[in-house]
């Protein structure tokens, strides 16, 4: 069966220090992987998603960074955080179900920048 | 603003009464799909309703779909305290490149009080 990894799970930053999220997958390959952010109280925002290895589309500009080095690896970085950059980052894969993507998200890492 | 918007943003009920949530959006889709996240976790993908498709039940779970009025709802049945947790609709749209993203709303906080 298809499982998702995020660490870390909490993560408490300075403004100003780098970042990394990472989120790996297991039992698919070549998902596509999406990257979403949840500010306190409100919905998911898209961050990143990916179709493929190295190729890595922003639906939102920002201070932060996605890579994908491997097929199953989703990474989200920051050279400098801001405040902003606090809330609860979910990373996601997607698979095709009945003729439907349905995506199935991570635990999630729950970032407070200071 | 987000294409899909809950209704209500709170809802608090007794164990054993039903919970309603309402989901509106504004544009076309190709479906719709309802998420569960408990406190401080990941989403679970609850249930998904194709824009050809009016009902869709799956154990405790009714989603309806109006495609004329751009709005679906998520009925709980027999609510249990551990329905307790927010729920998120969340609408498709292609993105092209092979994929496609979904938009959430801000969702429902549901309490079931025991």
């Amino acid at each position: 069966s298809q499982t998702i990894h995020q660490w870390p799970a909490t993560l408490v930053q300075p403004v100003g220090s780098p970042l990394s999220l990472e989120c790996t997958v297991e039992g698919t390959s070549n998902p596509n992987l999406y990257w979403y952010r949840q500010a306190a109280g409100r919905g998911l925002q898209l961050l990143f998603y990916s179709v493929g290895i190295g190729q890595i589309s922003s639906e939102v500009p920002q201070n932060l960074s996605a890579s994908r080095p491997q097929d199953r690896q989703f990474i989200l970085s920051s050279k400098k955080l801001l405040l902003s950059d606090s809330g609860f980052y979910l990373c996601a894969w997607s698979v095709w179900v009945s003729g439907q993507e349905t995506q199935y998200f991570g635990p999630g890492t729950r970032l407070l920048v200071l | 603003s987000q294409q899909g918007e809950e209704d209500p943003q709170a809802l608090s009920i007794q164990e054993g009464e039903n919970a309603t949530m309402n989901c509106s959006y504004k544009t076309s889709i190709n479906n719709l799909q309802w998420y569960r996240q408990n406190s401080g976790r990941g989403l679970v993908h609850l249930i998904l309703i194709r824009s050809n498709e009016r009902e869709k039940h799956s154990g405790r779970l009714r989603v309806t779909l109006d495609t004329s009025k751009k709005s679906s709802s998520l009925l709980i049945t027999a609510s249990r305290a551990a329905d307790t947790a927010s729920y998120f609709c969340a609408t498709d749209a292609y993105s092209g490149a092979g994929s496609y993203q979904l938009t959430f709303g801000k969702g429902t906080k549901l309490s079931v009080i025991p």
